[in-house]
């Protein structure tokens, strides 16, 4: 597609229940990107992947977090069991390869409420 | 570990220049980054400066970078309303892939 596309927009959910964060790529771009952005707390990176691995999974915030990307193209982020403090938005961004640090462009993100 | 800090607010007047700075920790960054953010609406590459450069201008935007200080400035010339908006400061690493590290944000305040 044209940009970086991401599903669904806004997503209020019960505490407790699982949310899937979808994220469409730039096609081409094969390095995916996901970042959290809360309130007052800046951007945070979770987790990046080069095609369909995930090198370093560090980033995530806890073991209620995955993700996954098949198919070197589409992305979910995977909350089970949410709590408040997971409200957030949740941005995917993907680029070229980490050799084309200069092309990396954001969706416009999903906004996460949990209450 | 790798930190990136910025001012949190700057208000200036129309047609004034605004200059937002930072500073950067990792010296191996290679590129480095500003982006923009709208109320609302999602990151907004404005541009970014190889590590090799001092400085790149686009525009109105002039980028500078000290690479000895690391020390990354923007300046935006002949500031207008709707540039009011957060800057993010950002680099790169390789060792996560090249995902960017980024400031807090610079809350950018222009009056008429």
């Amino acid at each position: 597609g044209a940009g970086v596309s991401q599903s669904p927009s806004n997503k209020v959910t019960e505490k407790g229940k699982d949310v899937e964060l979808r994220c469409d790529p730039i096609s081409g771009h094969t390095a995916l990107y996901w970042y959290r952005q809360s309130l007052g707390q800046g951007l945070e990176f979770l987790i990046y992947f080069q095609g369909n691995s995930a090198p370093d999974k560090s980033g995530l915030p806890s073991d209620r977090f995955s993700a996954e990307r098949t198919g070197g193209s589409v992305s979910t982020l995977t909350i089970q069991r949410t709590q408040q403090e997971d409200s957030a938005v949740y941005l995917c961004a993907s680029s070229q390869g980490p050799t084309s640090g200069n092309t990396i462009y954001f969706g416009e993100g999903s906004w996460l409420t949990v209450v | 570990g790798e930190d990136v800090e910025q001012s949190l607010f700057l208000s200036v007047r129309e047609g004034d220049s605004s200059v937002i700075n930072c500073t950067y920790t990792d010296s191996s960054s290679t590129y480095l980054y500003w982006y923009k953010q709208e109320p609302g609406a999602g990151l907004q590459l404005l541009t970014y400066i190889f590590s090799n450069m001092d400085m790149k201008q686009d525009q109105r935007l002039t980028v500078l970078l000290n690479k000895k200080d690391k020390h990354l400035s923007l300046r935006i010339a002949d500031t207008q309303t709707g540039d009011s908006a957060i800057y993010f400061c950002a680099e790169g690493l390789w060792s996560n892939g090249g995902a960017l590290i980024f400031g807090k944000g610079t809350t950018l305040s222009v009056s008429s």
